[in-house]
């Protein structure tokens, strides 16, 4: 079955540094990725999807992540974090095929902000 | 834009009691996914409906059941509740396109306590 890990459970970044996330998958064919941000008590949002073509994707809030087949990850980044970006980050993985099939998360990172 | 809207928000019910959520997708989204976060955990997918047809079934307990209706919106029937049962309940919707061209979105849960 399709699963994803997240070797990270808590990050801690200062203001204005550099993230990085990381996500493993293990899947037989090309997957579809997904990283997503949930804030305390707050519906998930998707920051980015990988499915096919480049394998460096752009997102929301300036986020990306790189697809590297090699070594199953798909990790997260943005080059200079705000305070704002404290939240739980989830790496995702579809269950099937793709159209109506469901997520797979994986266990979560919590991004935690300094000063 | 309208999003996902779930009710009630929250939901406080005793063991072996019954609940009922609800789930309204975004208008013209036909996919509607059930998935319940307990406290600390990542989102466990349940279950998937596409043109009011179940299509995908996750780790859903045989006590739940769920269905889709003419207009799209869904309903989570939880019958005899544990405990265990306590969880943010969320709904995800996308349109007929299938996960590759539709992103889900999110509705921001329903909070259920078991008590």
């Amino acid at each position: 079955a399709q699963s994803v890990t997240q070797p990270d459970i808590h990050i801690t970044v200062s203001e204005g540094a550099s993230l990085e996330l990381r996500c493993n998958y293990s899947y037989g064919a090309t997957p579809y990725l997904f990283w997503y941000v949930q804030s305390p008590g707050q519906g998930l949002q998707l920051l980015l999807k990988y499915f096919s073509g480049d394998t460096l994707v752009q997102g929301i809030k300036g986020f990306e992540a790189e697809f590297k087949r090699s070594q199953s990850s798909f990790n997260l980044r943005k080059p200079s974090v705000h305070w704002s970006d404290a939240a739980e980050y989830f790496c995702a993985v579809v269950r099937g095929g793709g159209g109506a099939d469901g997520l797979t998360f994986g266990k979560g990172t919590h991004l935690i902000i300094q000063p | 834009a309208a999003g996902v809207i779930q009710s009630p928000r929250h939901l406080i019910k005793e063991k072996r009691e019954t609940a009922t959520l609800k789930c309204y997708p975004i208008p013209r989204h036909d996919t509607v996914y059930w998935y319940q976060q307990g406290p600390g955990q990542d989102p466990q997918f349940l279950i998937s409906f596409y043109e009011k047809m179940q299509s995908d079934k996750g780790s859903i307990p045989d006590r739940f059941s769920a269905q889709q209706f003419s207009d799209y919106h869904s309903e989570l029937n939880m019958s005899s509740l544990e405990l265990g049962d306590s969880a943010l309940y969320f709904c995800a919707s996308s349109g007929r396109q299938g996960i590759e061209n539709s992103p889900l979105h999110f509705g921001n849960g329903t909070r259920l306590t078991v008590t």
